[in-house]
C-alpha cells in the first residue's frame, strides 16, 4: 500500500519570504500523479499544483513550485512571495496511475504567515 | 458552473441516530467519491461510486455505514446508529473522468 508522510506539522514564513514544505512517500508502482491541496479554515480543499510522475519537469502554477524527486520520492512545495492568504493546511497526495481514483493524503503541515 | 455542493454543511447528531449526509457534484460530473478527515489528520479514501453504482467501496467501514449515487438526486452517505468515534468532516468530491477531483466543502457530523 502506498503511504505518504508529512515530515513537518506546523511550519511559519514571513509574508513575502520563501517557504518550503516537506512530502515523501512509497510506493513500488512508476505510474503515478502527486498533489499538494490547500485546505484553509473554510475547509474547502483546493488543489494548488499536480505532478505526473512521468514528467521530470517540475510543475510550477505561478508562487507554487515542486522539487519532484522520483528516486528519493520526495515531492516538496515552494512557496515563494508568501502572502497572508496562504496560510492553511497543506496536504501531499498520491494517486496510482492503474487505479486511479483513490486519493493517499498526507496528515498535512498546518502553515502560519507572519505579517 | 456551481461547485460541488454538500449539505448540511454541520450535522449534529445524538448516538444511535442516523446520519445522512448529501453531496450534488459539480454539473457533467458523473464520477463521486466520499472521504472522511478525523481531527488533525488527511483525507481518508471511503467509497468511489458512478452513477447507480458503487465502483470502490474499499475505505467503508463494513457496518452501518452505506453510500448511494442514484440516477437522479445527489450521492447520499448514510450512517446509521452513530457513535461518537463517526464524529468527523466528512468530504465528497466528484470528477468528470477519473482525472482531477472537485472537492465540496465537507459536512462537519458531531456525535454528542
Amino acid at each position: 500500500a502506498q503511504t505518504v508522510t508529512q515530515s513537518q506539522p506546523e511550519m511559519s514564513v514571513q509574508e513575502a519570504e520563501t517557504v518550503t514544505l516537506s512530502c515523501t512517500y512509497d510506493t513500488s508502482e512508476s505510474d503515478y500523479y502527486l498533489f499538494w491541496y490547500k485546505q484553509p479554515p473554510s475547509r474547502q480543499m483546493i488543489l494548488v499544483i499536480r505532478q505526473e510522475a512521468y514528467k521530470q519537469q517540475n510543475a510550477t502554477e505561478n508562487r507554487f513550485s515542486v522539487n519532484f524527486q522520483k528516486a528519493a520520492k520526495s515531492f516538496s512545495l515552494k512557496i515563494s512571495d508568501s502572502q497572508l492568504g496562504d496560510a492553511a493546511m497543506y496536504f501531499c497526495a498520491y494517486r496510482s496511475g492503474d487505479s486511479g481514483d483513490k486519493l493517499t493524503f498526507g496528515t498535512g503541515t498546518r502553515l502560519a504567515v507572519r505579517p | 458552473n456551481a461547485g460541488v455542493m454538500q449539505n448540511p454543511r454541520h450535522l449534529v447528531r445524538r448516538r444511535g441516530q442516523e446520519a445522512r449526509l448529501r453531496c450534488s457534484p459539480m454539473k457533467g460530473h458523473s464520477h463521486v467519491y466520499w472521504y472522511r478527515q478525523l481531527p488533525e489528520e488527511g483525507l481518508k479514501f471511503m467509497v468511489y461510486l458512478q452513477k447507480e453504482n458503487i465502483i470502490d467501496e474499499s475505505g467503508m467501514p463494513k457496518e452501518r455505514f452505506s453510500a448511494e449515487f442514484p440516477k437522479e438526486g445527489p450521492s447520499i452517505l448514510r450512517i446509521q446508529q452513530v457513535v461518537r468515534g463517526d464524529s468527523a468532516a466528512y468530504f465528497c468530491a466528484s470528477s468528470p473522468q477519473r482525472e482531477k477531483l472537485f472537492f465540496g466543502s465537507g459536512t462537519q457530523l458531531s456525535v454528542l
